[in-house]
């Protein structure tokens, strides 16, 4: 699986956007882009994945650069409980799947 | 919603106690998951299963064994606990087919080995 590159910590202002960048330069054709994110004291929960196409949700956008050697996780308008560690993860969507591996990622505060 | 139920939140354990961890998952997904957390070294694998009965060592197996013997439950055992196996648990499920690395995570067990 690609390796992938985020800042260690970012913060944002309540209600803005807050845009996180992931770095995946050595990522394969059919790898996709998953991001997680982690609240304090409870397990990942899964926000969105892409593989080269702009993605959108409930929780967030995903952007994708067209050549896929970075990305955007954008959270519209965050707020307080957005405060978390985010994780971009590269991977190939294996037979069953699931083996994850989570780097360090990125710690974004949210700030009043 | 997914629901990944761990058994305990926090646990105390002695030096060579066995320990079991016990995750439930109430969505009929085939595949379970058992990771560790660490400060400063992030999530890593233990053990994982795709069906009943079946498991295969994740990236660091060593020191823990699993049980799946039914599809809902997976559980982490520890034969003799040791002060470096004090971390973070973490169970999650998913389901094979589209999404399948769509984790659900529980919320993790705190556990303190003295």
């Amino acid at each position: 699986d690609a390796k992938t590159t985020q800042p260690t910590s970012m913060d944002c202002a309540e209600g803005r956007a807050a845009n996180l960048p992931c770095n995946h330069s050595t990522i394969s054709g059919n790898e996709y882009v998953y991001w997680y994110r982690q609240i304090h004291s409870q397990g990942p929960q899964y926000i969105i994945h892409g593989l080269k196409n702009n993605e959108t949700n409930e929780m967030a956008s995903l952007i994708i650069t067209e050549d896929r050697k970075s990305s955007t996780l954008i959270l519209p308008h965050a707020t307080l409980r957005d405060t978390a560690v985010y994780y971009c993860i590269v991977r190939v969507e294996g037979n069953q799947g699931g083996k994850l591996i989570f780097g360090q990622g990125t710690e974004l505060s949210v700030k009043p | 919603d997914v629901k990944v139920t761990q058994s305990s939140r926090y646990l105390v354990k002695r030096t060579g106690e066995k320990v079991f961890l016990e995750c439930v998952q109430d969505m009929d997904h085939e595949n379970m998951f058992w990771y560790r957390q660490d400060p400063g070294l992030g999530l890593r694998l233990i053990y994982f299963s795709y069906d009943v009965k079946m498991k295969e060592k994740g990236d660091i197996p060593e020191g823990y064994s699993v049980s799946r013997e039914k599809k809902e439950r997976f559980s982490l055992i520890l034969e003799s606990a040791s002060t470096n196996q004090t971390s973070m648990y973490l169970c999650a499920s998913s389901s094979p087919g589209k999404g399948r690395e769509k984790l659900f995570f529980g919320s993790g067990t705190q556990l303190s080995v003295l």
